[in-house]
């Protein structure tokens, strides 16, 4: 069982519209939580990154809020575009023993149309 | 500022060959990490490279191997290629953050593998 569980696995929304994604994980001890966006076929970029006492940031129309208490995670995106057409990858940051570990989700695959 | 650069950008292979892939990190970084991501999954961790030597290790097979030169570059290195090696290779570059604390990863675009 994948300890970083991604909802929904798909969406599709009209352009100019708002959606939210879900991350919840059960990995620990949590160092920090971050939201990539992966274009098709390239690598990650990365929208934001939270550490445990922090429960909110934004990055322009993408906003990722965290609550370490239930380990749930989402990612508000405002506004949408044709171009925010990606997967979007939630991972977890350990630190355990000196050693660090990104633990990454399957990421919801997002399609914006016109 | 170049980012962080893979080479090459698509491979195709035979079944029980061997194969090389290469990355070159973000200027000023000095750390690597290699992930394999299967179509529709999110990449896994391979390895990660740290002043040349293979400081963490993933659950990958012997047959997926490693270097990191004195100019923090690095290369992939996977023998007897299997089917279910074929996936989009990751490298990404970073600079050691102190412990406990966040570090940014900086992903390149990737090779991608076809195993026939």
């Amino acid at each position: 069982k994948n300890q970083v569980e991604q909802s929904p696995q798909s969406l599709i929304i009209l352009e100019g519209k708002n959606c939210t994604l879900q991350c919840n994980y059960t990995v620990s001890p949590f160092s920090n939580l971050r939201w990539y966006k992966q274009d098709t076929g390239r690598g990650p970029v990365s929208l934001t990154i939270m550490t445990f006492s922090e429960n909110t940031k934004s990055n322009g129309r993408y906003t990722a809020t965290l609550d370490a208490d239930t380990k749930q995670s989402s990612l508000h995106i405002t506004a949408s575009q044709l171009s925010d057409s990606a997967s979007y990858i939630c991972v977890v940051h350990l630190m355990n023993s000196g050693y660090s570990t990104l633990t990454f989700g399957k990421g919801t695959m997002l399609l914006v149309s016109p | 500022d170049a980012g962080v650069t893979q080479s090459p950008t698509h491979l195709i292979k035979t079944r029980g060959q061997q194969v090389t892939l290469r990355c070159s990190p973000k200027s000023g970084h000095d750390t690597v990490s290699w992930y394999q991501q299967a179509l529709g999954q999110g990449p896994q961790f391979i390895f990660q490279y740290y002043e040349e030597e293979e400081r963490q290790r993933g659950n990958f097979p012997d047959r997926f191997s490693g270097h990191q030169f004195p100019n923090y570059s690095s290369e992939l290195n996977v023998n007897a290629l299997l089917l279910g090696d074929s996936a989009l290779y990751l490298c990404a570059s970073s600079i050691p953050g102190p412990a406990g604390g966040s570090y940014e990863q900086y992903f390149g675009p990737g090779t991608r593998l076809t195993v026939t």
